[in-house]
C-alpha cells in the first residue's frame, strides 16, 4: 500500500513561512491535495493539484511537488492558521490516501 | 452554496449494524463522485468509500470492504454507508465528502474532496 509520512508537529513564529512536508514513494508523478483542519471542524481544501489555490483561500499558502516530498508553504503565519494538515493522493492500489497529519503550532 | 449534512450515527454494539445518511445542497448532485471519510478520536483521517456520480462504481478502503455498503439516490440527493458487523476500530466521526470536477490530464479518482460535511459520530461499544 502507498504511504505518505508527514512530521507531527510544525512550529512557526507569526510573521515567518511554514513549510510542511509530504513524503512518498515517487509522489511527484502524483496529484497532491493539501487539506486544513482547526479543533472541532471539518477539513477544508487549501491546495489541489499540487499548487492550486480554491477561491476563498488567501496566496499565502502555496504547494510544490517533486521527487519524493510535496510541500505546503504558508507565508506570513498567521495565529489563524493553526491547525492539522493533510496531504492526499490518489494511488492506483491504495485508492485516497491520506497522510498523518502535521499541527502546526503558532508560537 | 454547498451544504452536506450528515445523519445516522450515534451508539451501536459490537456486531451491529448502522446507516448514515448524507444530504446534499448547492450542486448538482448527480455529477459528481462522492466519498465517506473517517477519523477516529484524536487520529487523522481514513478515506473509506466512494461512489461514482451514476452511483454504477463503488471503491472501498481494505479495511471495511465486505463490511459496508456505499449506495446513493440520485432523485433524493442523498448518500448513504451501510455499516455491517461494526467494530470498536470503527468508533470514528465519519464525513461525507464531495468530489471535485474533470481535470484535463487526470484520472476520476486524483480529484480533490471540495466540500466536506461536519460529520456524525458513530461509536462502537458494549
Amino acid at each position: 500500500s502507498y504511504v505518505l509520512t508527514q512530521p507531527p508537529s510544525v512550529s512557526v513564529a507569526p510573521g515567518k513561512t511554514a513549510r510542511i512536508t509530504c513524503g512518498g514513494n515517487n509522489i511527484g508523478s502524483k496529484s497532491v491535495h493539501w487539506y486544513q483542519q482547526k479543533p472541532g471542524q471539518a477539513p477544508v481544501l487549501v491546495i489541489y493539484y499540487d499548487s492550486d489555490r480554491p477561491s476563498g483561500i488567501p496566496e499565502r499558502f502555496s504547494g510544490s511537488n517533486s521527487g519524493n516530498t510535496a510541500t505546503l508553504t504558508i507565508s506570513r503565519v498567521e495565529a489563524g492558521d493553526e491547525a492539522d494538515y493533510y496531504c492526499q493522493v490518489w494511488d492506483s492500489s491504495s485508492d485516497k490516501v491520506f497522510g498523518g497529519g502535521t499541527k502546526l503550532t503558532v508560537l | 452554496e454547498v451544504q452536506l449534512l450528515e445523519s445516522g450515527g450515534g451508539l451501536v454494539q459490537p456486531g451491529g449494524s448502522l446507516r448514515l445518511s448524507c444530504a446534499a445542497s448547492g450542486f448538482t448532485f448527480s455529477s459528481y463522485a462522492m466519498s465517506w471519510v473517517r477519523q477516529a478520536p484524536g487520529k487523522g483521517l481514513e478515506w473509506v468509500s466512494a461512489i461514482s456520480g451514476s452511483g454504477g462504481s463503488t471503491y472501498y478502503a481494505d479495511s471495511v470492504k465486505g463490511r459496508f455498503t456505499i449506495s446513493r439516490d440520485n432523485s433524493k440527493n442523498t448518500l448513504y454507508l451501510q455499516m455491517n458487523s461494526l467494530r470498536a476500530e470503527d468508533t470514528a466521526v465519519y464525513y461525507c465528502a464531495k468530489e471535485g470536477g474533470p481535470r484535463p490530464g487526470t484520472t476520476e479518482g486524483e480529484r480533490p474532496f471540495d466540500y466536506w460535511g461536519q460529520g456524525t459520530l458513530v461509536t462502537v461499544s458494549s
